[in-house]
């Protein structure tokens, strides 16, 4: 079972339109949660760090449910420039360590038309 | 811009070659990281340092590759006697970390590498 799972997609809607993206995560010592946003032939970029009391900010919505090892990201009100790759992330602290490095989800493609 | 920088943004090489990448973390990070990407795959971590200290290695790093961060600054990574199979996109974040927590990382812009 890999690590981090995401569905690719794409997912293909039109402007104004609420989508959801959904993660699983195998490891359940992970303690760090994150989305990542790469657009085409770019770096990734943080969205936003997921929290375990959830977390919004503007249009985005981020939940973590803990026991089912699931991380979700809700856009609301799409615009064409959400159109990009979304990036679950997860890290966990090794016994006696500190954060290192970060665990990648392969991505889901978003293609929001006009 | 005081982001993560990497030098060069493309490299085209050929097979046997050796490459040196280079990264300027954001300046007050501690911790420097590298990845490596390829097509329709996230990020794959390779290592990464705690000022000049590195700290852990992935399996992917084999033998070819090398990295370094001799003054905690800047980093370099040089694959040695290049292979096509070594042809990605090799990322750079830095973050900041001043005790247990959640930190972030933040990317640099990345050198494309082609191994012909």
């Amino acid at each position: 079972r890999k690590e981090v799972e995401q569905d690719p997609g794409p997912f293909n809607v039109p402007e104004g339109a609420t989508v959801a993206f959904n993660c699983t995560y195998s490891n359940s010592a992970s303690q760090s949660f994150f989305w990542y946003r790469q657009d085409c032939r770019k770096e990734p970029k943080l969205l936003m760090s997921v929290y375990s009391s959830g977390n919004e900010d503007g249009r985005f919505t981020a939940q973590l449910n803990r026991a089912s090892q699931y991380i979700s990201l809700l856009i609301r009100d799409s615009k064409l420039s959400d159109s990009a790759t979304y990036l679950c992330v997860v890290n966990f602290l090794p016994p006696g360590g500190s954060q290192g490095n970060l665990i990648f989800g392969k991505g889901t493609k978003l293609s929001v038309k006009p | 811009d005081t982001g993560v920088s990497q030098n060069p943004r493309h490299k085209i090489t050929k097979r046997g070659q050796n490459v040196t990448f280079r990264c300027d973390p954001i300046s007050e990070h501690n911790r420097l990281y590298w990845y490596r990407q390829t097509l329709g795959q996230g990020p794959e971590f390779l290592t990464y340092f705690q000022n000049e200290a590195q700290l852990e290695k992935s399996r992917l790093l084999s033998d070819r590759f090398s990295a370094e961060r001799p003054k905690g600054s800047f980093s370099t990574l040089e694959i040695q006697r290049t292979e096509q199979g070594d042809s990605a996109m090799y990322l750079c974040a830095s973050s900041l970390e001043f005790g247990p927590g959640n930190y972030e990382q933040y990317f640099g812009p990345g050198t494309r590498l082609t191994v012909t």
